[in-house]
């Protein structure tokens, strides 16, 4: 089966910096990935997703970069600000079935300091 | 565009009783997920349905957890007895089925707390 990972429990940033929060995953069918964030008392919300047959994809102030050779997803945020402040969940799945159901990280938790 | 809703939102009860989540997905999505997401861990499938079927069960203890979806529509998941370690915040989310579409859409969660 999937297990994906965070590399760090918590980060910690100054308002105005980047900030980057790194996933690792080991089912090399994974083929779809999603970056969620969820604020205390709320369920994940989708932030941005990435198919395996691309290495990058930008949103809003967000980047996600996959490199499948290492099995490794990063999420950049720029320009952080005190709402981004969250837990951070990458969540893998293999597109090409009926079971869609995603494998979650263990989360980062994003502190950003004014 | 309204939600996913569930109720309640919090639940506290005693060790060897029982409880029960509800969840309205959005409008038109078939695929209905409940996930167990436990303090400081990211949420784990507990089951799948499309429309009214069971898509995976595979990680629903179902000595103690039944879930249903009668109509395609509401689902409800029950726990018959609780343990404490059922102790956790059970979230709901729905998705829609098509080419191309993944997007999984979350309700607020419920928290249980067994004592």
């Amino acid at each position: 089966g999937e297990s994906v990972g965070l590399h760090l429990p918590t980060l910690s940033v100054q308002e105005g910096d980047n900030s980057i929060i790194n996933c690792a995953y080991s089912n090399s069918a994974s083929d779809y990935f999603i970056w969620y964030k969820q604020e205390s008392g709320k369920g994940p919300q989708f932030i941005i997703d990435i198919r395996s047959n691309m290495d990058k994809r930008q949103g809003q102030r967000v980047t996600v970069l996959l490199n499948k050779t290492v099995k490794h997803l990063s999420l950049q945020i720029a320009a952080t600000q005190p709402g981004d402040s969250a837990v951070y969940f990458c969540a893998a799945t293999p597109m090409d079935t009926g079971r869609r159901a995603l494998t979650f990280g263990s989360g980062t938790r994003l502190q950003v300091q004014p | 565009e309204a939600g996913v809703a569930q109720s309640p939102r919090y639940k506290i009860i005693e060790k060897r009783q029982s409880v029960a989540f509800w969840c309205n997905p959005i409008s038109g999505h078939a695929t209905l997920y409940w996930y167990q997401q436990i303090l400081g861990q990211g949420p784990k499938l507990l089951i799948q349905f499309q429309n009214n079927g069971v898509v995976d069960d595979s990680q629903l203890p179902k000595d103690r957890f039944s879930a249903e979806r009668l109509k395609g529509v509401d689902s409800t998941l029950k726990i018959q007895p609780a343990k404490l370690e059922d102790s956790a915040v059970y979230l709901c989310a729905s998705s829609f089925v098509g080419t191309g579409v993944h997007e999984q859409y979350f309700g607020p969660g419920t928290r249980l707390t067994v004592t």
